[in-house]
């Protein structure tokens, strides 16, 4: 059973340029979380999706950053006019179920690095 | 809002000497609680999680932690570290259908 796959998993970007980052959850599992983390920092929380909904997008930018999840295929983080300040690890990670009770939990991926040059 | 504290940013241990890393949790239910660790460039790995039941849970690599309602805490523990501990630990508190938020992270280094 694979786990998450997060590709690519190092990206190059201008400054100006788009960036689209993208996450097959586990085999199975419908529920798909983004985060960010910058240099010497830990996770913070951008967007979780279900199939073809965004559930809560409280930790995503209001401008130049877009989630979607559609019903096939992978998950796509999508940041426009890329800034250094964009430079960080994406996270993705997915859960599987409707509850906690039968063992599910959360599974990551290794991670998308973005540097903005 | 749910939040997580870790208050230890470092923490250096010599191998062998146990460890104990701080996790404290503001949650407006029952939490669900996590343990994960990344290495360098890595992405995370779960150690262990708390739903409900024993307070005392197991995971891997030998750590455990404990779940403490009326200290709002789940600090991670382990009896003898080893030099492959060395690692970036993060602590997080969720719930089934709601998004997961980390603490800070605690890095430990372990010294020979």
């Amino acid at each position: 059973n694979a786990g998450v796959m997060q590709n690519p998993r190092h990206l190059v970007r201008r400054r100006g340029q788009e960036a689209r980052l993208r996450c097959s959850p586990m085999k199975g599992h419908s529920h798909v979380y983004w985060y960010r983390q910058l240099p010497e920092e830990g996770l913070k929380f951008m967007v979780y999706l279900q199939k073809e909904n965004i559930i809560d997008e409280s930790g995503m930018p209001k401008e130049r950053f877009s989630a979607e999840f559609p019903k096939e295929g992978p998950s796509i983080l999508r940041i426009q006019q890329v800034v250094r300040g964009d430079s960080a690890a994406y996270f993705c990670a997915s859960l599987g179920g409707t509850s906690f009770s039968s063992g599910n939990t959360i599974y990551f991926g290794e991670g998308s690095w973005l540097t903005v040059v | 809002a749910q939040s997580v504290t870790q208050p230890d940013i470092h923490i250096t241990v010599s191998e062998g000497a146990s460890l104990e890393l701080r996790c404290n949790y503001s949650y407006g239910a029952t939490p669900y609680l996590f343990w994960y660790v990344q290495s360098p460039g890595q992405g995370l790995q779960l150690l262990l999680k708390y739903f409900s039941g024993d307070t005392l849970v197991q995971g891997i690599k030998g750590f455990e932690a404990e779940f403490k309602r009326s200290q709002s805490s789940f600090n991670l523990r382990k009896p003898s570290v080893h030099w492959s501990d060395a690692a970036e630990y993060f602590c997080a508190v969720g719930n089934y259908g709601q998004n997961f938020v980390f603490g800070p992270g605690t890095r430990l280094s372990v010294l020979p």
